[in-house]
């Protein structure tokens, strides 16, 4: 599996709109992106995933560049809710291939 | 309905008991799996079953057993427990093992040995 490379922490007003960076420049052509976060101890938490293409649900917005070698979750209106840390994933999907979490970016949505 | 739920929710124990945590999923999910998370936050995989059989085990040592009874349970009994032992461990589920469906967690079980 491809690695990720993400910042350690950022801040975020609380009511604007998160934008958390990824860089997967090794990654493979069957290799989705997947997003998760973790509320203090809580369960990580599935929030997105793509392949290609920009992808948007309830929670976020997923943009992945052309070339695929990076990608950024977008959170539209962050709540302190949203405070987390936030891990992007890359897998091959057909594959047996696991999920592997790296350190993640901890997002603090300020008030 | 919780989806993936463990029990219990915390577990304090001595240094060479033996503890079981269970884990079950009601998302008609083929493959389960269990991760830990030590101190340092750092979320490691250690075993993952697919309809019932072991297709991962991470390099964990065999004080610890999961048992998979049926698609829908997946447990983990851990022998002689030590210090290092102490952590979160989470369950987790997801549809197929070489699919491109997202795990699905649940809330985690401490961990303690004193």
């Amino acid at each position: 599996d491809a690695k990720t490379t993400q910042p350690p922490s950022m801040d975020c007003a609380e009511g604007r709109a998160a934008n958390l960076p990824c860089n997967h420049s090794t990654i493979s052509g069957n290799e989705y992106v997947y997003w998760y976060r973790q509320i203090h101890s809580q369960g990580p938490q599935y929030i997105i995933h793509g392949l290609k293409n920009n992808e948007t649900n309830e929670m976020a917005s997923l943009i992945i560049t052309e070339d695929r070698k990076s990608s950024t979750l977008i959170l539209p209106h962050a709540t302190l809710r949203d405070t987390a840390v936030y891990y992007c994933i890359v897998r091959a999907w057909n594959t047996g291939n696991q999920f592997y979490f790296g350190t993640g970016t901890s997002l603090t949505v300020i008030p | 309905d919780t989806a993936v739920s463990q029990t219990p929710k915390y577990l304090v124990t001595q240094m060479g008991n033996d503890k079981s945590i269970k884990c079950e999923q009601n998302l008609g999910h083929d493959t389960m799996y269990w991760y830990k998370q030590d101190s340092k936050k750092f979320l490691k995989i250690m075993f993952s079953y697919n309809n019932k059989e072991l297709i991962i085990n991470e390099t964990v040592p065999n004080r610890f057993s999961p048992k998979s009874p049926d698609k829908a349970h997946l447990n983990l009994h851990i022998n002689s427990l030590e210090l290092g032992d102490s952590a979160v461990y989470f369950c987790a589920s997801r549809k197929g093992v070489s699919d491109n469906s997202p795990l699905h967690f649940g809330n985690g079980t401490r961990l303690t040995v004193t």
